[in-house]
Order: C-alpha cells, then structure tokens, then sequence
C-alpha cells in the first residue's frame, strides 16, 4: 500500500503565529484530503486536493503530485485549531476506494 | 441525511460477545466505507462496498468481522467473538463518484 508520511509529529504554537504541515506519499495518487481531527474525534473535511493549490479562510493547501507531497498553510492560528491534522491518501487506479491515512501533526495553539 | 450518521455512540461489551454496529451515508452516496481508529495502529481501512458489493474487504482483521450493505444504503458492521483488541473507535464514511470522503462521528466500542 502507499506509505503517508506527516511532519512534524507536534507542533505548538503561540495563537496568531502561521504554521506549515508536510504530506509525503510514496506513489502517485488520484485523491488526497486533508482533515482536522477535533478534541470529540470527529474528521472535519479541510481540503480535498489531489493536485494544485485551495484556499479557504486562513487555510490553504498545495499538492505537487509529481513530487509526491503536499503541504497545509494555517495562518494567524487560533486556538480552535488545536487538535490533529491528518493527510490522507487514495490509489492512482480510481477516485474511489481505500484511503490511506498519516499518522497525524498534533497541533496546540495557546492563547 | 445531511451527514454520515452512526449508531450506538458508544458501546460497552463483555468479552465473547457479538456487536452489531450501524453507519448512515449521506444521501445519494454510492460508495461506503468502515475504518477504526485506536491508540497504537492510528487510522485503519477495513471494508470498501460500492453499492451493495465489496470490491475491497482487504482491511477486516479476522473472520469475526463481517459487514454488509443493503439498498445501497444503511451498512452493519458485525464483530463476532469480541476480544480486548477490537476496542476502538469505528468510523464509517460515505462519498459520490468524486472520491471526497465524509466521515461520520464514530462509534466508540470498549470490550471489557
């Protein structure tokens, strides 16, 4: 299957400060999402972006699917955007099917 | 439904004993997924079904878990025989012909 590698692990920022979290996979994808995990457990969809570059409110995403990554932009953080991020990946062969996810960022934002 | 749905929220069992766990998709979805999420193993596939058929059940960890679908809608997933390491939480997601995936809010099980 494709290995989803995220960085950093933790992150801990001060609100107000902008932050970059990495997505690497490790073969060419059809689909890739980024979601937020809040403190209840619930996926909150971020981006769906296998290619090119979105932007909503203070976020962002990039996805270069020849180089095999991808990147999520938070600006001026809050401190409702604690919680974990997660990439996400499917196969080349169709929209559909499996997704294979990342371990997570676990992001903290202190007031 | 507005959302995916999952049913119980949470739910207690004995060692040995079977569970029936209920998922939602968002009206309209063709395509219905099963995860579970624990503390060591992270975010984990276990069944793919397109509409009432499975063409991925790759993920299931044993034969004591099954799923179905029927009406190319509501799914069960069952886990006969529960032990200690199927405590979790199962996610069901659902998705259109595009691909993005919606999650539902999970149903946490604990096997004591």
């Amino acid at each position: 299957g494709i290995q989803v590698e995220q960085s950093p692990p933790d992150l801990i920022l001060q609100e107000g400060a902008n932050s970059t979290l990495r997505c690497n996979f490790s073969d060419s994808v059809n689909n890739l999402q980024w979601f937020h995990q809040n403190p209840w457990g619930q996926l909150i969809n971020l981006f769906y972006i296998p290619s090119g570059t979105k932007q909503n409110g203070r976020l962002s995403a990039t996805t270069v699917a020849t180089e095999r990554y991808s990147l999520l932009y938070i600006s001026s953080s809050q401190t409702t955007d604690s919680g974990v991020y997660f990439c996400a990946v499917g196969d080349r062969g169709s929209t559909l099917g499996r997704l294979y996810f990342g371990r997570g960022t676990q992001l903290t934002v202190w007031p | 439904g507005a959302g995916v749905s999952q049913s119980p929220s949470n739910k207690v069992t004995e060692k040995g004993k079977d569970v029936e766990l209920r998922c939602d998709p968002i009206s309209g979805h063709t395509a219905l997924y099963w995860y579970r999420q624990s503390l060591g193993q992270g975010l984990e596939f276990l069944i793919y079904f397109q509409g009432n058929s499975a063409p991925d059940k790759s993920g299931l960890p044993s034969d004591r878990f099954s799923a179905e679908r029927t009406g190319g809608s509501v799914s069960t997933l069952t886990i006969q025989r529960t032990q200690q390491e199927d405590s979790a939480v199962y996610l069901c997601a659902s998705s259109s012909s595009v691909g993005e995936q919606f999650f539902g809010p999970g149903t946490r099980l604990t096997v004591l």
